[in-house]
């Protein structure tokens, strides 16, 4: 089974608008982080937002906010007032189980997907 | 801070050459980690290290070996490289552990190419 799903290959957009990106995941862990990471046409990838598992309200950084349903399994990602700078790849990803030690704490990505703003 | 550099930008190669990846990073991170990008599979993980003399594999570590001798640099090896290693190659780092610290950083990514 997969562990991140994006369901949305794409995604268009008036600029200016709202848009939500989807992505439900898997896992059995309790202790767990979401990420959302923007890839331009230029190839590098951007940190957005991060959601722990355990925070009870949700993540938001500017115009990028996450709506985490636990219960859902979603972590959906919801820019505000969409820019033509907004184009661009959008991944998902989660890490499961420790983040320290020897674990690491992998990282798993989606996907993605790709957002077309329009003027 | 330069953050996480990569070099080179692009490469090609034949099969069966071997080659290095560069990684640095200037943040003083204990965390880092090679992933490979393929269209429409994401990034998976290849190898990682949680600090120096630490490396453990990752997803899909066949065909490629690494070493992390110091905290700053993580070099990835092709041992014999392969067509299908042709991939978008990116090394991300992270501080540790905890809300502010988990997050990773990605450098701007190595396109290889192997014919």
């Amino acid at each position: 089974a997969q562990k991140i799903t994006q369901t949305q290959p794409g995604m268009f957009v008036q600029e200016k608008e709202a848009v939500t990106l989807d992505c439900t995941y898997d896992t059995s862990d309790q202790s767990y982080g979401l990420f959302w990471y923007k890839q331009p046409s230029s190839g590098e990838m951007i940190f957005l937002i991060y959601q722990g598992s355990y925070d009870e309200q949700n993540a938001t950084e500017g115009r990028y906010s996450l709506n985490f349903q636990k219960a859902r399994k979603s972590a959906n990602l919801v820019i505000s007032a969409s820019q033509l700078g907004d184009s661009a790849m959008y991944f998902c990803a989660m890490r499961e189980g420790d983040a320290g030690g020897t674990s690491y704490g992998k990282l798993t990505f989606g996907q993605g997907t790709i957002l077309t703003v329009h003027p | 801070n330069a953050g996480v550099t990569q070099t080179p930008k692009f490469q090609v190669l034949k099969t069966g050459q071997s080659m290095t990846l560069q990684c640095a990073q200037d943040m003083n991170h204990e965390y880092m980690s090679w992933y490979r990008q393929d269209p429409g599979m994401g990034l998976r993980l290849i190898h990682y290290s949680v600090g120096a003399g630490i490396t453990d594999q990752g997803e899909v570590p066949n065909g490629y070996n690494v070493s992390r001798s110091t905290t700053e640099d993580f070099p990835l090896r092709l041992l014999s490289a392969a067509p299908s290693q042709t991939s978008v190659y990116f090394c991300a780092s992270r501080r540790g552990q905890g809300r502010e610290q988990e997050t990773q950083y990605f450098g701007p990514g190595t396109r290889l190419l192997v014919l």
